[in-house]
């Protein structure tokens, strides 16, 4: 199956500082990523939909100017959390889905972010 | 609001098939049964789909009602390694159409 990576897996931050995560799909393009968020015991909650070369869509109740998306090609978007804060320490996950139809996203193995 | 619902637990003995309901009484014509699991601190993994024919993959098969109001994922011979949470999802196959994650069933296996 198409793989997605992420990068790092886990990171240990200061409040206050920001940190950047990278999701790349190894062997396919992927014209849609998606940005996800689950805390402990809890589901993932969709925090945007970012198309390459065009601007991310958030969901309601998601900052646009604390989370920035940046979908620059068809195989890397990044998620930078700008000043960070412990309430954002979270396991965050991204997915690629190939092509402009299909349903399967192909999911990134996540980002473990604690914020101290 | 969670389309589909789930029972939020089973348990299921190794070697034996897991048969795991998911209700989706509000399905319409063009949306898509997904199916995902998500194995504990990893991403989730997309296991099958299907619109209203019965599926099969080497993963597992999905039996969805005539009426499309419910299906049953089953995997056949399941194994410690199928210890997960299985999301039962559905919508459209096409376009930037959003994955909604509901709670889920915590499919726990017993050796």
């Amino acid at each position: 199956g198409a793989v997605v990576s992420q990068h790092p897996s886990r990171v240990i931050c200061k409040s206050g500082t920001s940190v950047k995560i990278e999701c790349r799909s190894l062997d396919f393009q992927a014209t849609t990523m998606f940005w996800y968020r689950q805390f402990p015991k809890k589901s993932l909650m969709l925090m945007a939909t970012s198309n390459e070369g065009s601007k991310a869509t958030y969901e309601q109740g998601v900052e646009k100017d604390k989370f920035l998306i940046n979908h620059a090609s068809l195989t890397l978007s990044t998620l930078t959390v700008t000043s960070a804060h412990p309430e954002d320490s979270s396991f965050y996950i991204c997915s690629a889905r190939p092509g402009l139809e299909g349903y399967e996203q192909y999911f990134g193995p996540g980002t473990r972010l604690t914020v101290t | 609001d969670a389309k589909t619902t789930q029972p939020p637990s089973m348990d299921c003995a190794e070697g034996r098939a897991a048969n795991l309901p998911c209700n989706h009484s509000t399905i319409s014509g063009n949306e898509y049964v997904y199916w995902y699991r998500q194995i504990h601190s990893q991403g989730p993994q997309y296991i099958i789909h299907g619109l209203k024919n019965n599926e099969t993959n080497e993963m597992a098969s999905l039996i969805i009602t005539e009426d499309r109001k419910s299906s049953t994922l089953i995997l056949p011979h399941a194994t410690l390694r199928d210890t997960a949470v299985y999301y039962c999802i559905v919508g459209r196959n096409f376009g930037n159409e959003k994955l909604t994650f509901g709670t889920g069933t915590r499919l726990t296996i017993i050796p």
